[in-house]
């Protein structure tokens, strides 16, 4: 069990740029979150998936951000024309099935910063 | 909407001794888990105990305990004999059955030597 990964660890770019995360959960997980966090806040849930199915997403995820995940393991997330508002710390979790509060294992994060 | 509060956004203790990170929320529901994860200065966020809300008993992990009062909505987390490795941020956090979670903002505790 390597835990959940994500890429890059970090990013820097040019406001319009688009960006690419991307996380790799735990295998046998197949629930996977993204959050975001920005300094000195807690993470702010942003979409879910239930294997490849989207279940949710947040309103903080404006029409700028898409997230996939196409064969149920891992996902990306990509910030179309990046404002510097985007800059943050991005968090992916995986866990098993749902509906009883399993535990959430999170990845080390994408940390951008939109200059 | 649920919120979750943390009132202490910063403390500092001595090392090996115990103390209490207080966090309160607000829900409707009857049926839901509450957590509290640490996230060390720059390493990825880990849980630290689990508490569900229908267990009356307190959840504990070693030197970690919780008080959980359901009627008054406080969950509060005790370190006890607490260690340099404890310095962290740390979150309480809400989820219901769909087990989004939603995060306070943090209490910075600092673990002095």
């Amino acid at each position: 069990d390597t835990g959940v990964s994500q890429d890059p660890r970090h990013k820097i770019t040019k406001r319009g740029q688009n960006v690419t995360f991307r996380c790799d959960p735990i295998s046998e997980h197949n629930r996977l979150y993204w959050y975001r966090q920005t300094l000195g806040q807690g993470p702010e849930f942003l979409t879910y998936f239930q294997n490849e199915a989207q279940l949710e997403k947040s309103r903080l995820l404006s029409d700028r951000f898409s997230a996939e995940r196409p064969k149920g393991s891992f996902s990306t997330l990509e910030i179309q024309r990046t404002e510097q508002g985007d800059s943050a710390m991005y968090l992916c979790a995986s866990s098993l099935p749902a509906g009883k509060g399993e535990t959430q294992y999170f990845g080390p994060g994408t940390r951008l910063l939109v200059l | 909407a649920q919120t979750v509060t943390q009132s202490q956004p910063e403390m500092s203790v001595q090392e090996a001794e115990t103390v209490t990170l207080s966090c309160t929320y607000d829900t409707s529901e009857s049926n839901y888990y509450l957590f509290w994860y640490k996230q060390p200065p720059s390493r990825q966020m880990i849980l630290v105990i689990r508490q569900e809300a229908y267990k009356q008993q307190n959840a504990t992990e070693n030197r970690f305990s919780v008080n959980f009062q359901k009627a008054a909505k406080s969950f509060s987390l005790k370190i006890s004999d607490s260690q340099l490795g404890d310095t962290a941020m740390y979150f309480c956090a809400f989820s219901n059955r769909d087990d989004k979670i939603i995060f306070g903002k943090g209490t910075r505790l600092h673990i002095l030597p």
